[in-house]
């Protein structure tokens, strides 16, 4: 079993529509969750960050963790063309004092106008 | 904010030689500096963690006197990939953390050895 698990996809959605992005993780101590926007043959960017369970929005975008269950969510309300990208969630490895990361797979999403 | 840059954005070498790819956050400075390797539609792999002034720390199977890194400042970290070959071809990204977790990447080198 994966530390991290996110559907790969390719997930694709009409323009318009709320889309929701998934990850689970296998160790409670994971802590400090991210998610990265990337689109084809470009460096990740980052889009959310949050530390503790709960939502956190950000204009069209909110992300939600369930610590209790391990599960975090990227929900992206009023989807754009402009959103086709792959969407990587990243959470701190609690042992490492140097803040390396671990990511999911990645979903590719595409929004059809 | 939070701008990281990458150079050169591609290129094209002839097996054997070595390739130098620079990693600057331009805006701040960087307390840890990380380097990826990317394959087509997979997740991003780390290969090393560096600091400024230290040794790099390099990930299980990836060969350090392969893949040299210095980190010379706060602001610029390099990556030499030595004696290349076509194996080598990859997507190469940095990214760098201030003081939280959130790391910020850089856009990305596409390395092709021919």
């Amino acid at each position: 079993q994966k530390e991290v698990e996110q559907d790969p996809g390719p997930l694709s959605v009409p323009e318009g529509a709320i889309v929701s992005l998934n990850c689970t993780y296998s160790n409670s101590a994971f802590q400090y969750f991210m998610w990265y926007r990337q689109y084809s043959r470009k460096g990740p960017e980052l889009l959310m960050y949050t530390y503790s369970s709960g939502n956190k929005e950000d204009g069209r975008f909110t992300a939600q963790v369930d610590k209790s269950s391990k599960y975090i969510s990227l929900f992206i309300r009023d989807s754009q063309p402009s959103d086709s990208a792959t969407y990587l969630c990243a959470m701190r490895i609690p042992s490492s004092n140097t803040g390396k990361l671990i990511f999911g797979q990645g979903t590719t999403l595409q929004v059809k106008p | 904010g939070a701008v990281v840059s990458q150079h050169p954005s591609r290129v094209i070498c002839k097996s054997g030689t070595s390739v130098k790819i620079e990693c600057r956050s331009l805006d701040f400075q960087a307390t840890t500096m990380f380097w990826y390797r990317q394959f087509p539609k997979q997740s991003l792999m780390l290969m090393a963690t560096s600091n400024e002034g230290s040794k790099a720390t390099y990930e299980q199977g990836v060969e350090k006197d392969k893949f040299l890194i210095n980190h010379a400042s706060l602001t610029l970290s390099t990556l030499t990939v030595t004696s290349a070959h076509p194996e080598d071809s990859s997507f190469y990204i940095c990214s760098a953390r201030m003081t939280g977790y959130e790391q910020y990447f850089g856009p990305g080198t596409r390395l092709t050895v021919t």
